[in-house]
């Protein structure tokens, strides 16, 4: 079974630029949530979607924002970028069906701002 | 409000030696708890879980943790370290329709020869 896969490994941008991460849930998962693994800062909840919906999000700026499409893959847009949004941006998913609440991850996108 | 605190940073152990990662959490409903290990370069790996019933859970990779309510704890051990047990590791928790995982500042793991 394949995991949870994200594209592209690396992104390099300029400030002010829009970076798009892209994600792939494990088959039958409908939720994808978004983590921020920041130098310094840590593991931060970014947003979660289930069935096409967002359903809850961090305390970040409104420029942090994404979407969920009809086969559950996801996309975070980060617009305006700034320097201190350099980070691993790590995608997960999960099934409630399970009730077990339990995420897989995947590898993550090194987002660079210069 | 849930929070996880992980005490200490950094631990080093030899190899052959008990591996004891701490884990506290606060939450004003009873959680639901994990561990997750992180190796360089690489996302996060679930290492176990506590949701409901017995208190020691037992994970991949040798590791267990038991939950003790009074103490507001979760910690994780192995009675074993391996080379290839030098990574990060997370402690997170959540609950009941909460869904978003809370994550403890991690403790980064190395092992001695």
């Amino acid at each position: 079974e394949a995991g949870v896969t994200q594209s592209p490994t690396h992104l390099i941008k300029t400030r002010g630029q829009q970076a798009t991460l892209r994600c792939s849930p494990i088959s039958g998962h409908t939720s994808v949530y978004w983590y921020q693994q920041a130098l310094g800062l840590g593991l931060q909840f970014l947003l979660w979607y289930d069935e096409g919906e967002e359903r809850n999000r961090g305390n970040f700026p409104p420029r942090f924002s994404g979407r969920q499409f009809p086969n559950y893959s996801s996309e975070l847009n980060v617009n305006a970028l700034e320097l201190e949004d350099s980070a691993l941006y790590l995608c997960a998913s999960s099934s409630e069906i399970q009730g077990t609440y339990e995420q897989y991850f995947g590898p993550g996108t090194r987002l660079t701002v210069t | 409000a849930q929070s996880v605190t992980q005490l200490g940073s950094h631990v080093s152990v030899s190899e052959g030696a008990l591996v004891l990662l701490r884990c506290n959490y606060s939450s004003s409903v009873p959680p639901y708890l994990f561990w997750y290990v992180q190796y360089p370069n690489q996302g996060l790996q679930l290492l176990l879980k506590y949701t409901t019933g017995a208190t020691l859970v037992k994970g991949i990779n040798g590791f267990e943790a038991e939950f003790k309510k009074s103490e507001t704890s979760f910690h994780l051990t192995k009675p074993s370290a391996h080379m290839s047990d030098a990574a990060e590791y997370f402690c997170a928790v959540t609950k009941v329709n909460d869904y978003k995982l809370s994550f403890g500042a991690g403790t980064t793991v190395t092992v001695r020869a």
